[in-house]
């Protein structure tokens, strides 16, 4: 397996454009995430995925950010519009949650956004 | 709330030292805790995970991990580290129906030749 992979893996835009960052998770996962590193906050996790079904959006700094999960294989993080406060490293991890305890979360190698 | 500290911001060692790297945790009843590691550049990847069953848990890489109920502490050891293990640490924690981990702040390792 290729591992979840996300892309884009570099990202620069200005300050107002909207910003869309994907992920593909590993194939039979149903649990996908979506945290946002940075030096001063750490690790923070912004939303989770169920079986492609929102869980738990209350990361989600405010309504500029949005995330969707249209099928089993594919997801994306929107920011519209970006602030240079979004700069960050934007990783994607999945998972298989069959309710006997939390399983490993395979990680992807992120998105560096630099929002100018 | 389940919530996890690590207390060393960067730790620093020679090549062929043993290393520990410290995690405390804060849960009522028996947690899921976990080690990641983040290489520069790189996602998290897990170095080994304790649910239940013997403290000592034996993970990738030459780490090992012991838990300890009565400390809650889940620290992470390795008898002699490689220039190849400087990283970034991640200790995390899970539990009460919830399981979606919680993760410290991160431990960063310097090894020096």
């Amino acid at each position: 397996d290729a591992g979840v992979i996300q892309s884009p893996r570099h990202e620069v835009t200005e300050m107002g454009q909207e910003v869309t960052l994907r992920c593909k998770p590993i194939s039979g996962h149903n649990s996908l995430f979506w945290y946002r590193q940075t030096m001063m906050r750490g690790l923070e996790l912004l939303i989770y995925f169920n079986n492609n079904v929102p869980i738990d959006d209350s990361g989600m700094p405010e309504d500029r950010f949005s995330a969707k999960m249209p099928n089993a294989s594919f997801s994306t993080l929107k920011i519209q519009p970006s602030e240079p406060r979004d700069s960050a490293v934007y990783f994607c991890a999945s998972s298989s949650l069959e309710g006997q305890g939390p399983d490993t979360q395979y990680f992807g190698p992120g998105t560096r956004l630099t929002v100018l | 709330a389940q919530s996890v500290t690590q207390p060393d911001i960067h730790i620093t060692v020679s090549e062929g030292a043993s290393l520990e790297l410290r995690c405390n945790y804060s849960y009522g009843a028996t947690p899921y805790l976990f080690w990641y590691v983040q290489s520069p550049g790189q996602g998290l990847q897990l170095l080994l995970k304790y649910f239940s069953g013997d403290t000592l848990v034996q993970g990738i890489k030459g780490f090992e991990a012991e838990f300890k109920r009565s400390q809650s502490s889940f620290n992470l050891r390795k008898p002699s580290v490689h220039w190849s293990d400087a990283a970034e640490y991640f200790c995390a924690v899970a539990g009460g129906g919830s399981y979606i981990p919680t993760f410290g702040r991160g431990t960063s390792l310097i090894v020096h030749p």
